[in-house]
């Protein structure tokens, strides 16, 4: 089945700790993005991607990082300079183009608690 | 910050029509309006979205409004399942920044 995973669902981590979270599509998406959730909030875009080797900060990029080596996956480190890292994290995958139907599709999430 | 306004929670009747009110008083005219769900402790769902014309697929119908600044998203027949925060977002569509921005939604409960 085509779709986005993330692993792991939930993920527990000692206060200074860099953690790395996983996404992964299998939908041949060019744009990938990650986005923090926190309860009872919308999200908010921490960074994204339109292309392999190439990505940007989103609204809070700060104490997180990127790399996207492969069209397929995306993974985001949180570091310890993070100061509130407890939250859901969801990644998406999208077309890009402005004749894409480009909608995002959205992983399962990894729900990150930092002890 | 999010360009809609959408009230914080509504309830409907299982089998009744959902009827899901957004505000986007200022939205431009390459802007379109997409709607998402999102089920508790899951990744958000792409609905539908529309530009100007009233859209439908199997999920969902949208009507917006003549001069764009309000939509109705419409779930037809509501079930449990359908229990969910559904947000009414305004993009541009094709922009390479590909963000959304989402407000806080609707926390829509479907009761028996």
């Amino acid at each position: 089945d085509g779709g986005i995973t993330q692993s792991p669902k939930y993920l527990f981590r000692k206060e200074g700790q860099n953690v790395t979270l996983s996404c992964e599509q299998n939908l041949n998406h060019d744009a990938m993005y990650w986005y923090r959730q926190d309860p009872g909030q919308g999200l908010r875009l921490i960074y994204y991607s339109q292309i392999v080797n190439d990505f940007q900060k989103g609204d809070i990029a700060e104490g997180y990082s990127v790399s996207r080596e492969k069209k397929e996956s995306f993974p985001l480190t949180v570091t310890s300079a993070q100061k509130n890292p407890t939250a859901f994290y969801l990644c998406a995958s999208s077309q890009t183009g402005t004749g894409a139907y480009n909608e995002q599709f959205f992983g399962p999430g990894t729900r990150l608690t930092v002890l | 910050d999010a360009k809609t306004t959408q009230p914080p929670s509504m309830d409907c009747a299982e089998g009744r029509a959902a009827n899901l009110p957004c505000n986007h008083s200022t939205i431009s005219g390459n802007e379109y309006v997409y709607w998402y769900r999102q089920i508790h402790s899951q990744g958000p769902q792409y609905i539908i979205h529309g530009l100007k014309n009233n859209e439908t697929n199997e999920m969902a119908s949208l009507i917006i409004t003549e001069d764009r600044k309000s939509s109705t998203l419409i779930l037809p027949h509501a079930t449990l399942r359908d229990t969910a925060v559904y947000y009414c977002i305004v993009r541009v569509r094709g922009n390479q920044g590909g963000k959304l921005i989402f407000g806080q939604g609707t926390e829509l409960s479907v009761k028996p």
